[in-house]
């Protein structure tokens, strides 16, 4: 069971470009989230999705956007890479148990030059 | 504002015992959760307490007081491999995921 993958690991990439990591689940979750995590901060939602079809902004939407054609995939894509962006990306989702635990990708390096 | 504040790094022996703690300011509780992160890695579920008590599992046990804002995770027989960070999060009344910044646990032989 692949669970979610993330592509790709790591990427260097110079400011101004546009980027887009993908993910993709097996769980068929409905739910699905992108964070960055950044050193000495809590994860910060970018974006969510509740089920195929809708979306959502988090806590940091800027620069990003998001789509949800089916229940599978939740790339994230950035329009305009500037440094700030530079962070480790984590696609998760979830499902409609009890506890509605996340289950994450490993997660995509970007650093923005 | 919403907050969760926890200790940045705590340093423990093998073998030992060590309490992880956990306070939080939200808007509305709907759960609690602890996940484990080790360097590199991604998160990965630990712990979910949704009413007040301790639930144990294994090694590992977790604690909250909802009229306190106060959780803890407790882990005992301390092995090498629980060297990881410990995060924090809090299900608001939007059933968002407030995160906080993780607990960095050095465990020494």
């Amino acid at each position: 069971i692949a669970g979610i993958t993330q592509a790709p690991t790591s990427q260097i990439l110079a400011a101004g470009r546009r980027m887009t990591l993908r993910c993709t689940q097996d769980m068929r979750h409905n739910a699905m989230y992108w964070y960055r995590q950044d050193l000495g901060l809590g994860l910060r939602l970018i974006h969510y999705s509740n089920t195929a079809g809708t979306t959502g902004k988090g806590e940091v939407p800027d620069g990003y956007s998001v789509s949800r054609a089916n229940t599978d995939d939740f790339p994230l894509t950035l329009a305009s890479a500037v440094p700030s962006q530079t962070s480790v990306y984590f696609c998760a989702s979830s499902d409609e148990g009890e506890t509605g635990e996340l289950f994450f990708g490993e997660g995509s390096r970007l650093t923005v030059l | 504002g919403q907050n969760i504040d926890q200790p940045t790094e705590m340093t423990a022996t093998e073998g030992a015992i060590v309490q992880i703690n956990c306070t939080y300011q939200t808007s509305g509780f709907n759960g609690l959760f602890w996940y484990q992160q080790h360097a590199g890695e991604a998160p990965t579920f630990l712990s979910y307490n949704v009413l007040d008590g301790l639930e144990e599992k294994g090694r590992f046990s977790s604690f909250l007081s909802r009229s306190k804002g106060y959780s803890y995770l407790l882990l005992k027989e301390l092995q090498m491999k629980d060297s990881a960070s410990y995060l924090c999060a809090v299900r608001d009344s939007n059933y968002q995921l407030i995160w906080g910044a993780g607990t960095k646990l050095i465990i020494k032989p």
